[in-house]
C-alpha cells in the first residue's frame, strides 16, 4: 500500500539553527500538509499546500516556517532560527483530493532542539 | 472556538470486553469527522470518515457513529493488537485542516 515517507526519523539541532524536514507524499496525491505534536499534547495543524501555493495555515505557521515542493516528489518544511519550543514530532500528510478523501500521514520526524 | 474533546483519556480492557470511546465536538460547521489510530512512534493511521448525523461505518471490530454533537468508536470483543491511541479529528466548513482531540489511549490485556 502506498505510504507517506518522512526523513530523517530523528533530527537533533542546536537552538538558532535552521532545519529542513523532508517528506515524499503518496504519488498521485495533490494536497500536502504539515502537522506537529509536542510531547503529551494533541496533533496540531500547521499548513496545507496545493498547486505550489499555501492554501491554508494556522497561527503557529509564522515567518519562522516555510514550505516548498522543490521537485515532483518531495515536500519540505523549513524552520529557521529554531527555538527550544520547536521540539516536537512533525508529521507530513497528503490527500488525493480535499473534503471527501482522508489525509494519510507519515511516521513523522522527531525534532529535538538543544 | 472549535473544540474537540475525547474521553476517557485512557482505557484498559480485558480481551473480549467491548466498550466505546467518545469524541464530543463544538464546531461552527462540520464538514467531516475522522477517526485515526496511532501506534507508539508512528503517524496517525486513517480509520473512518463520517459526514452526517446518523452515519455509521464499520471495520473489523470497530464501528464509528456520529450525532450532531459527538461521535462514538465502539470496539467489539477487542484483542491485544487493538491497543493504541485513538484520535478523533474534525474538519469544518472553513477549511480542510484537521482539528484533533487529545486521543484515548487504549490498552487491551490478554
Amino acid at each position: 500500500e502506498p505510504e507517506v515517507t518522512q526523513t530523517p526519523s530523528h533530527q537533533v539541532t542546536q537552538m538558532g539553527q535552521e532545519v529542513i524536514l523532508r517528506c515524499v507524499p503518496i504519488s498521485n496525491h495533490l494536497y500536502f500538509y504539515w502537522y506537529r505534536q509536542i510531547l503529551g499534547q494533541k496533533v496540531e495543524f500547521l499548513v496545507s499546500f496545493y498547486n505550489n501555493e499555501i492554501s491554508e495555515k494556522s497561527e503557529i505557521f509564522d515567518d519562522q516556517f516555510s514550505v516548498e515542493r522543490p521537485d515532483g516528489s518531495n515536500f519540505t518544511l523549513k524552520i529557521r532560527s529554531t527555538k527550544l519550543e520547536d521540539s516536537a514530532m512533525y508529521f507530513c500528510a497528503s490527500s488525493e483530493r480535499q473534503g471527501d478523501q482522508p489525509q494519510h500521514f507519515g511516521d513523522g520526524t522527531r525534532l529535538s532542539i538543544l | 472556538e472549535d473544540q474537540v474533546t475525547q474521553s476517557p483519556e485512557a482505557l484498559r480492557l480485558q480481551e473480549g470486553e467491548s466498550s466505546s470511546l467518545n469524541c464530543s465536538y463544538t464546531v461552527s460547521g462540520l464538514r467531516g469527522l475522522f477517526w485515526y489510530r496511532q501506534d507508539p512512534g508512528k503517524g496517525p493511521e486513517f480509520l473512518f470518515t463520517l459526514y452526517s448525523a446518523g452515519e455509521e461505518k464499520e471495520k473489523e471490530r470497530l464501528k464509528a457513529t456520529l450525532t450532531k454533537k459527538e461521535s462514538f468508536l465502539h470496539i467489539t470483543a477487542p484483542k491485544p493488537e487493538d491497543s493504541a491511541t485513538y484520535l478523533c479529528a474534525v474538519q469544518t466548513n472553513s477549511g480542510y485542516a484537521l482539528n484533533f482531540g487529545k486521543g484515548t489511549s487504549l490498552l487491551v490485556t490478554p
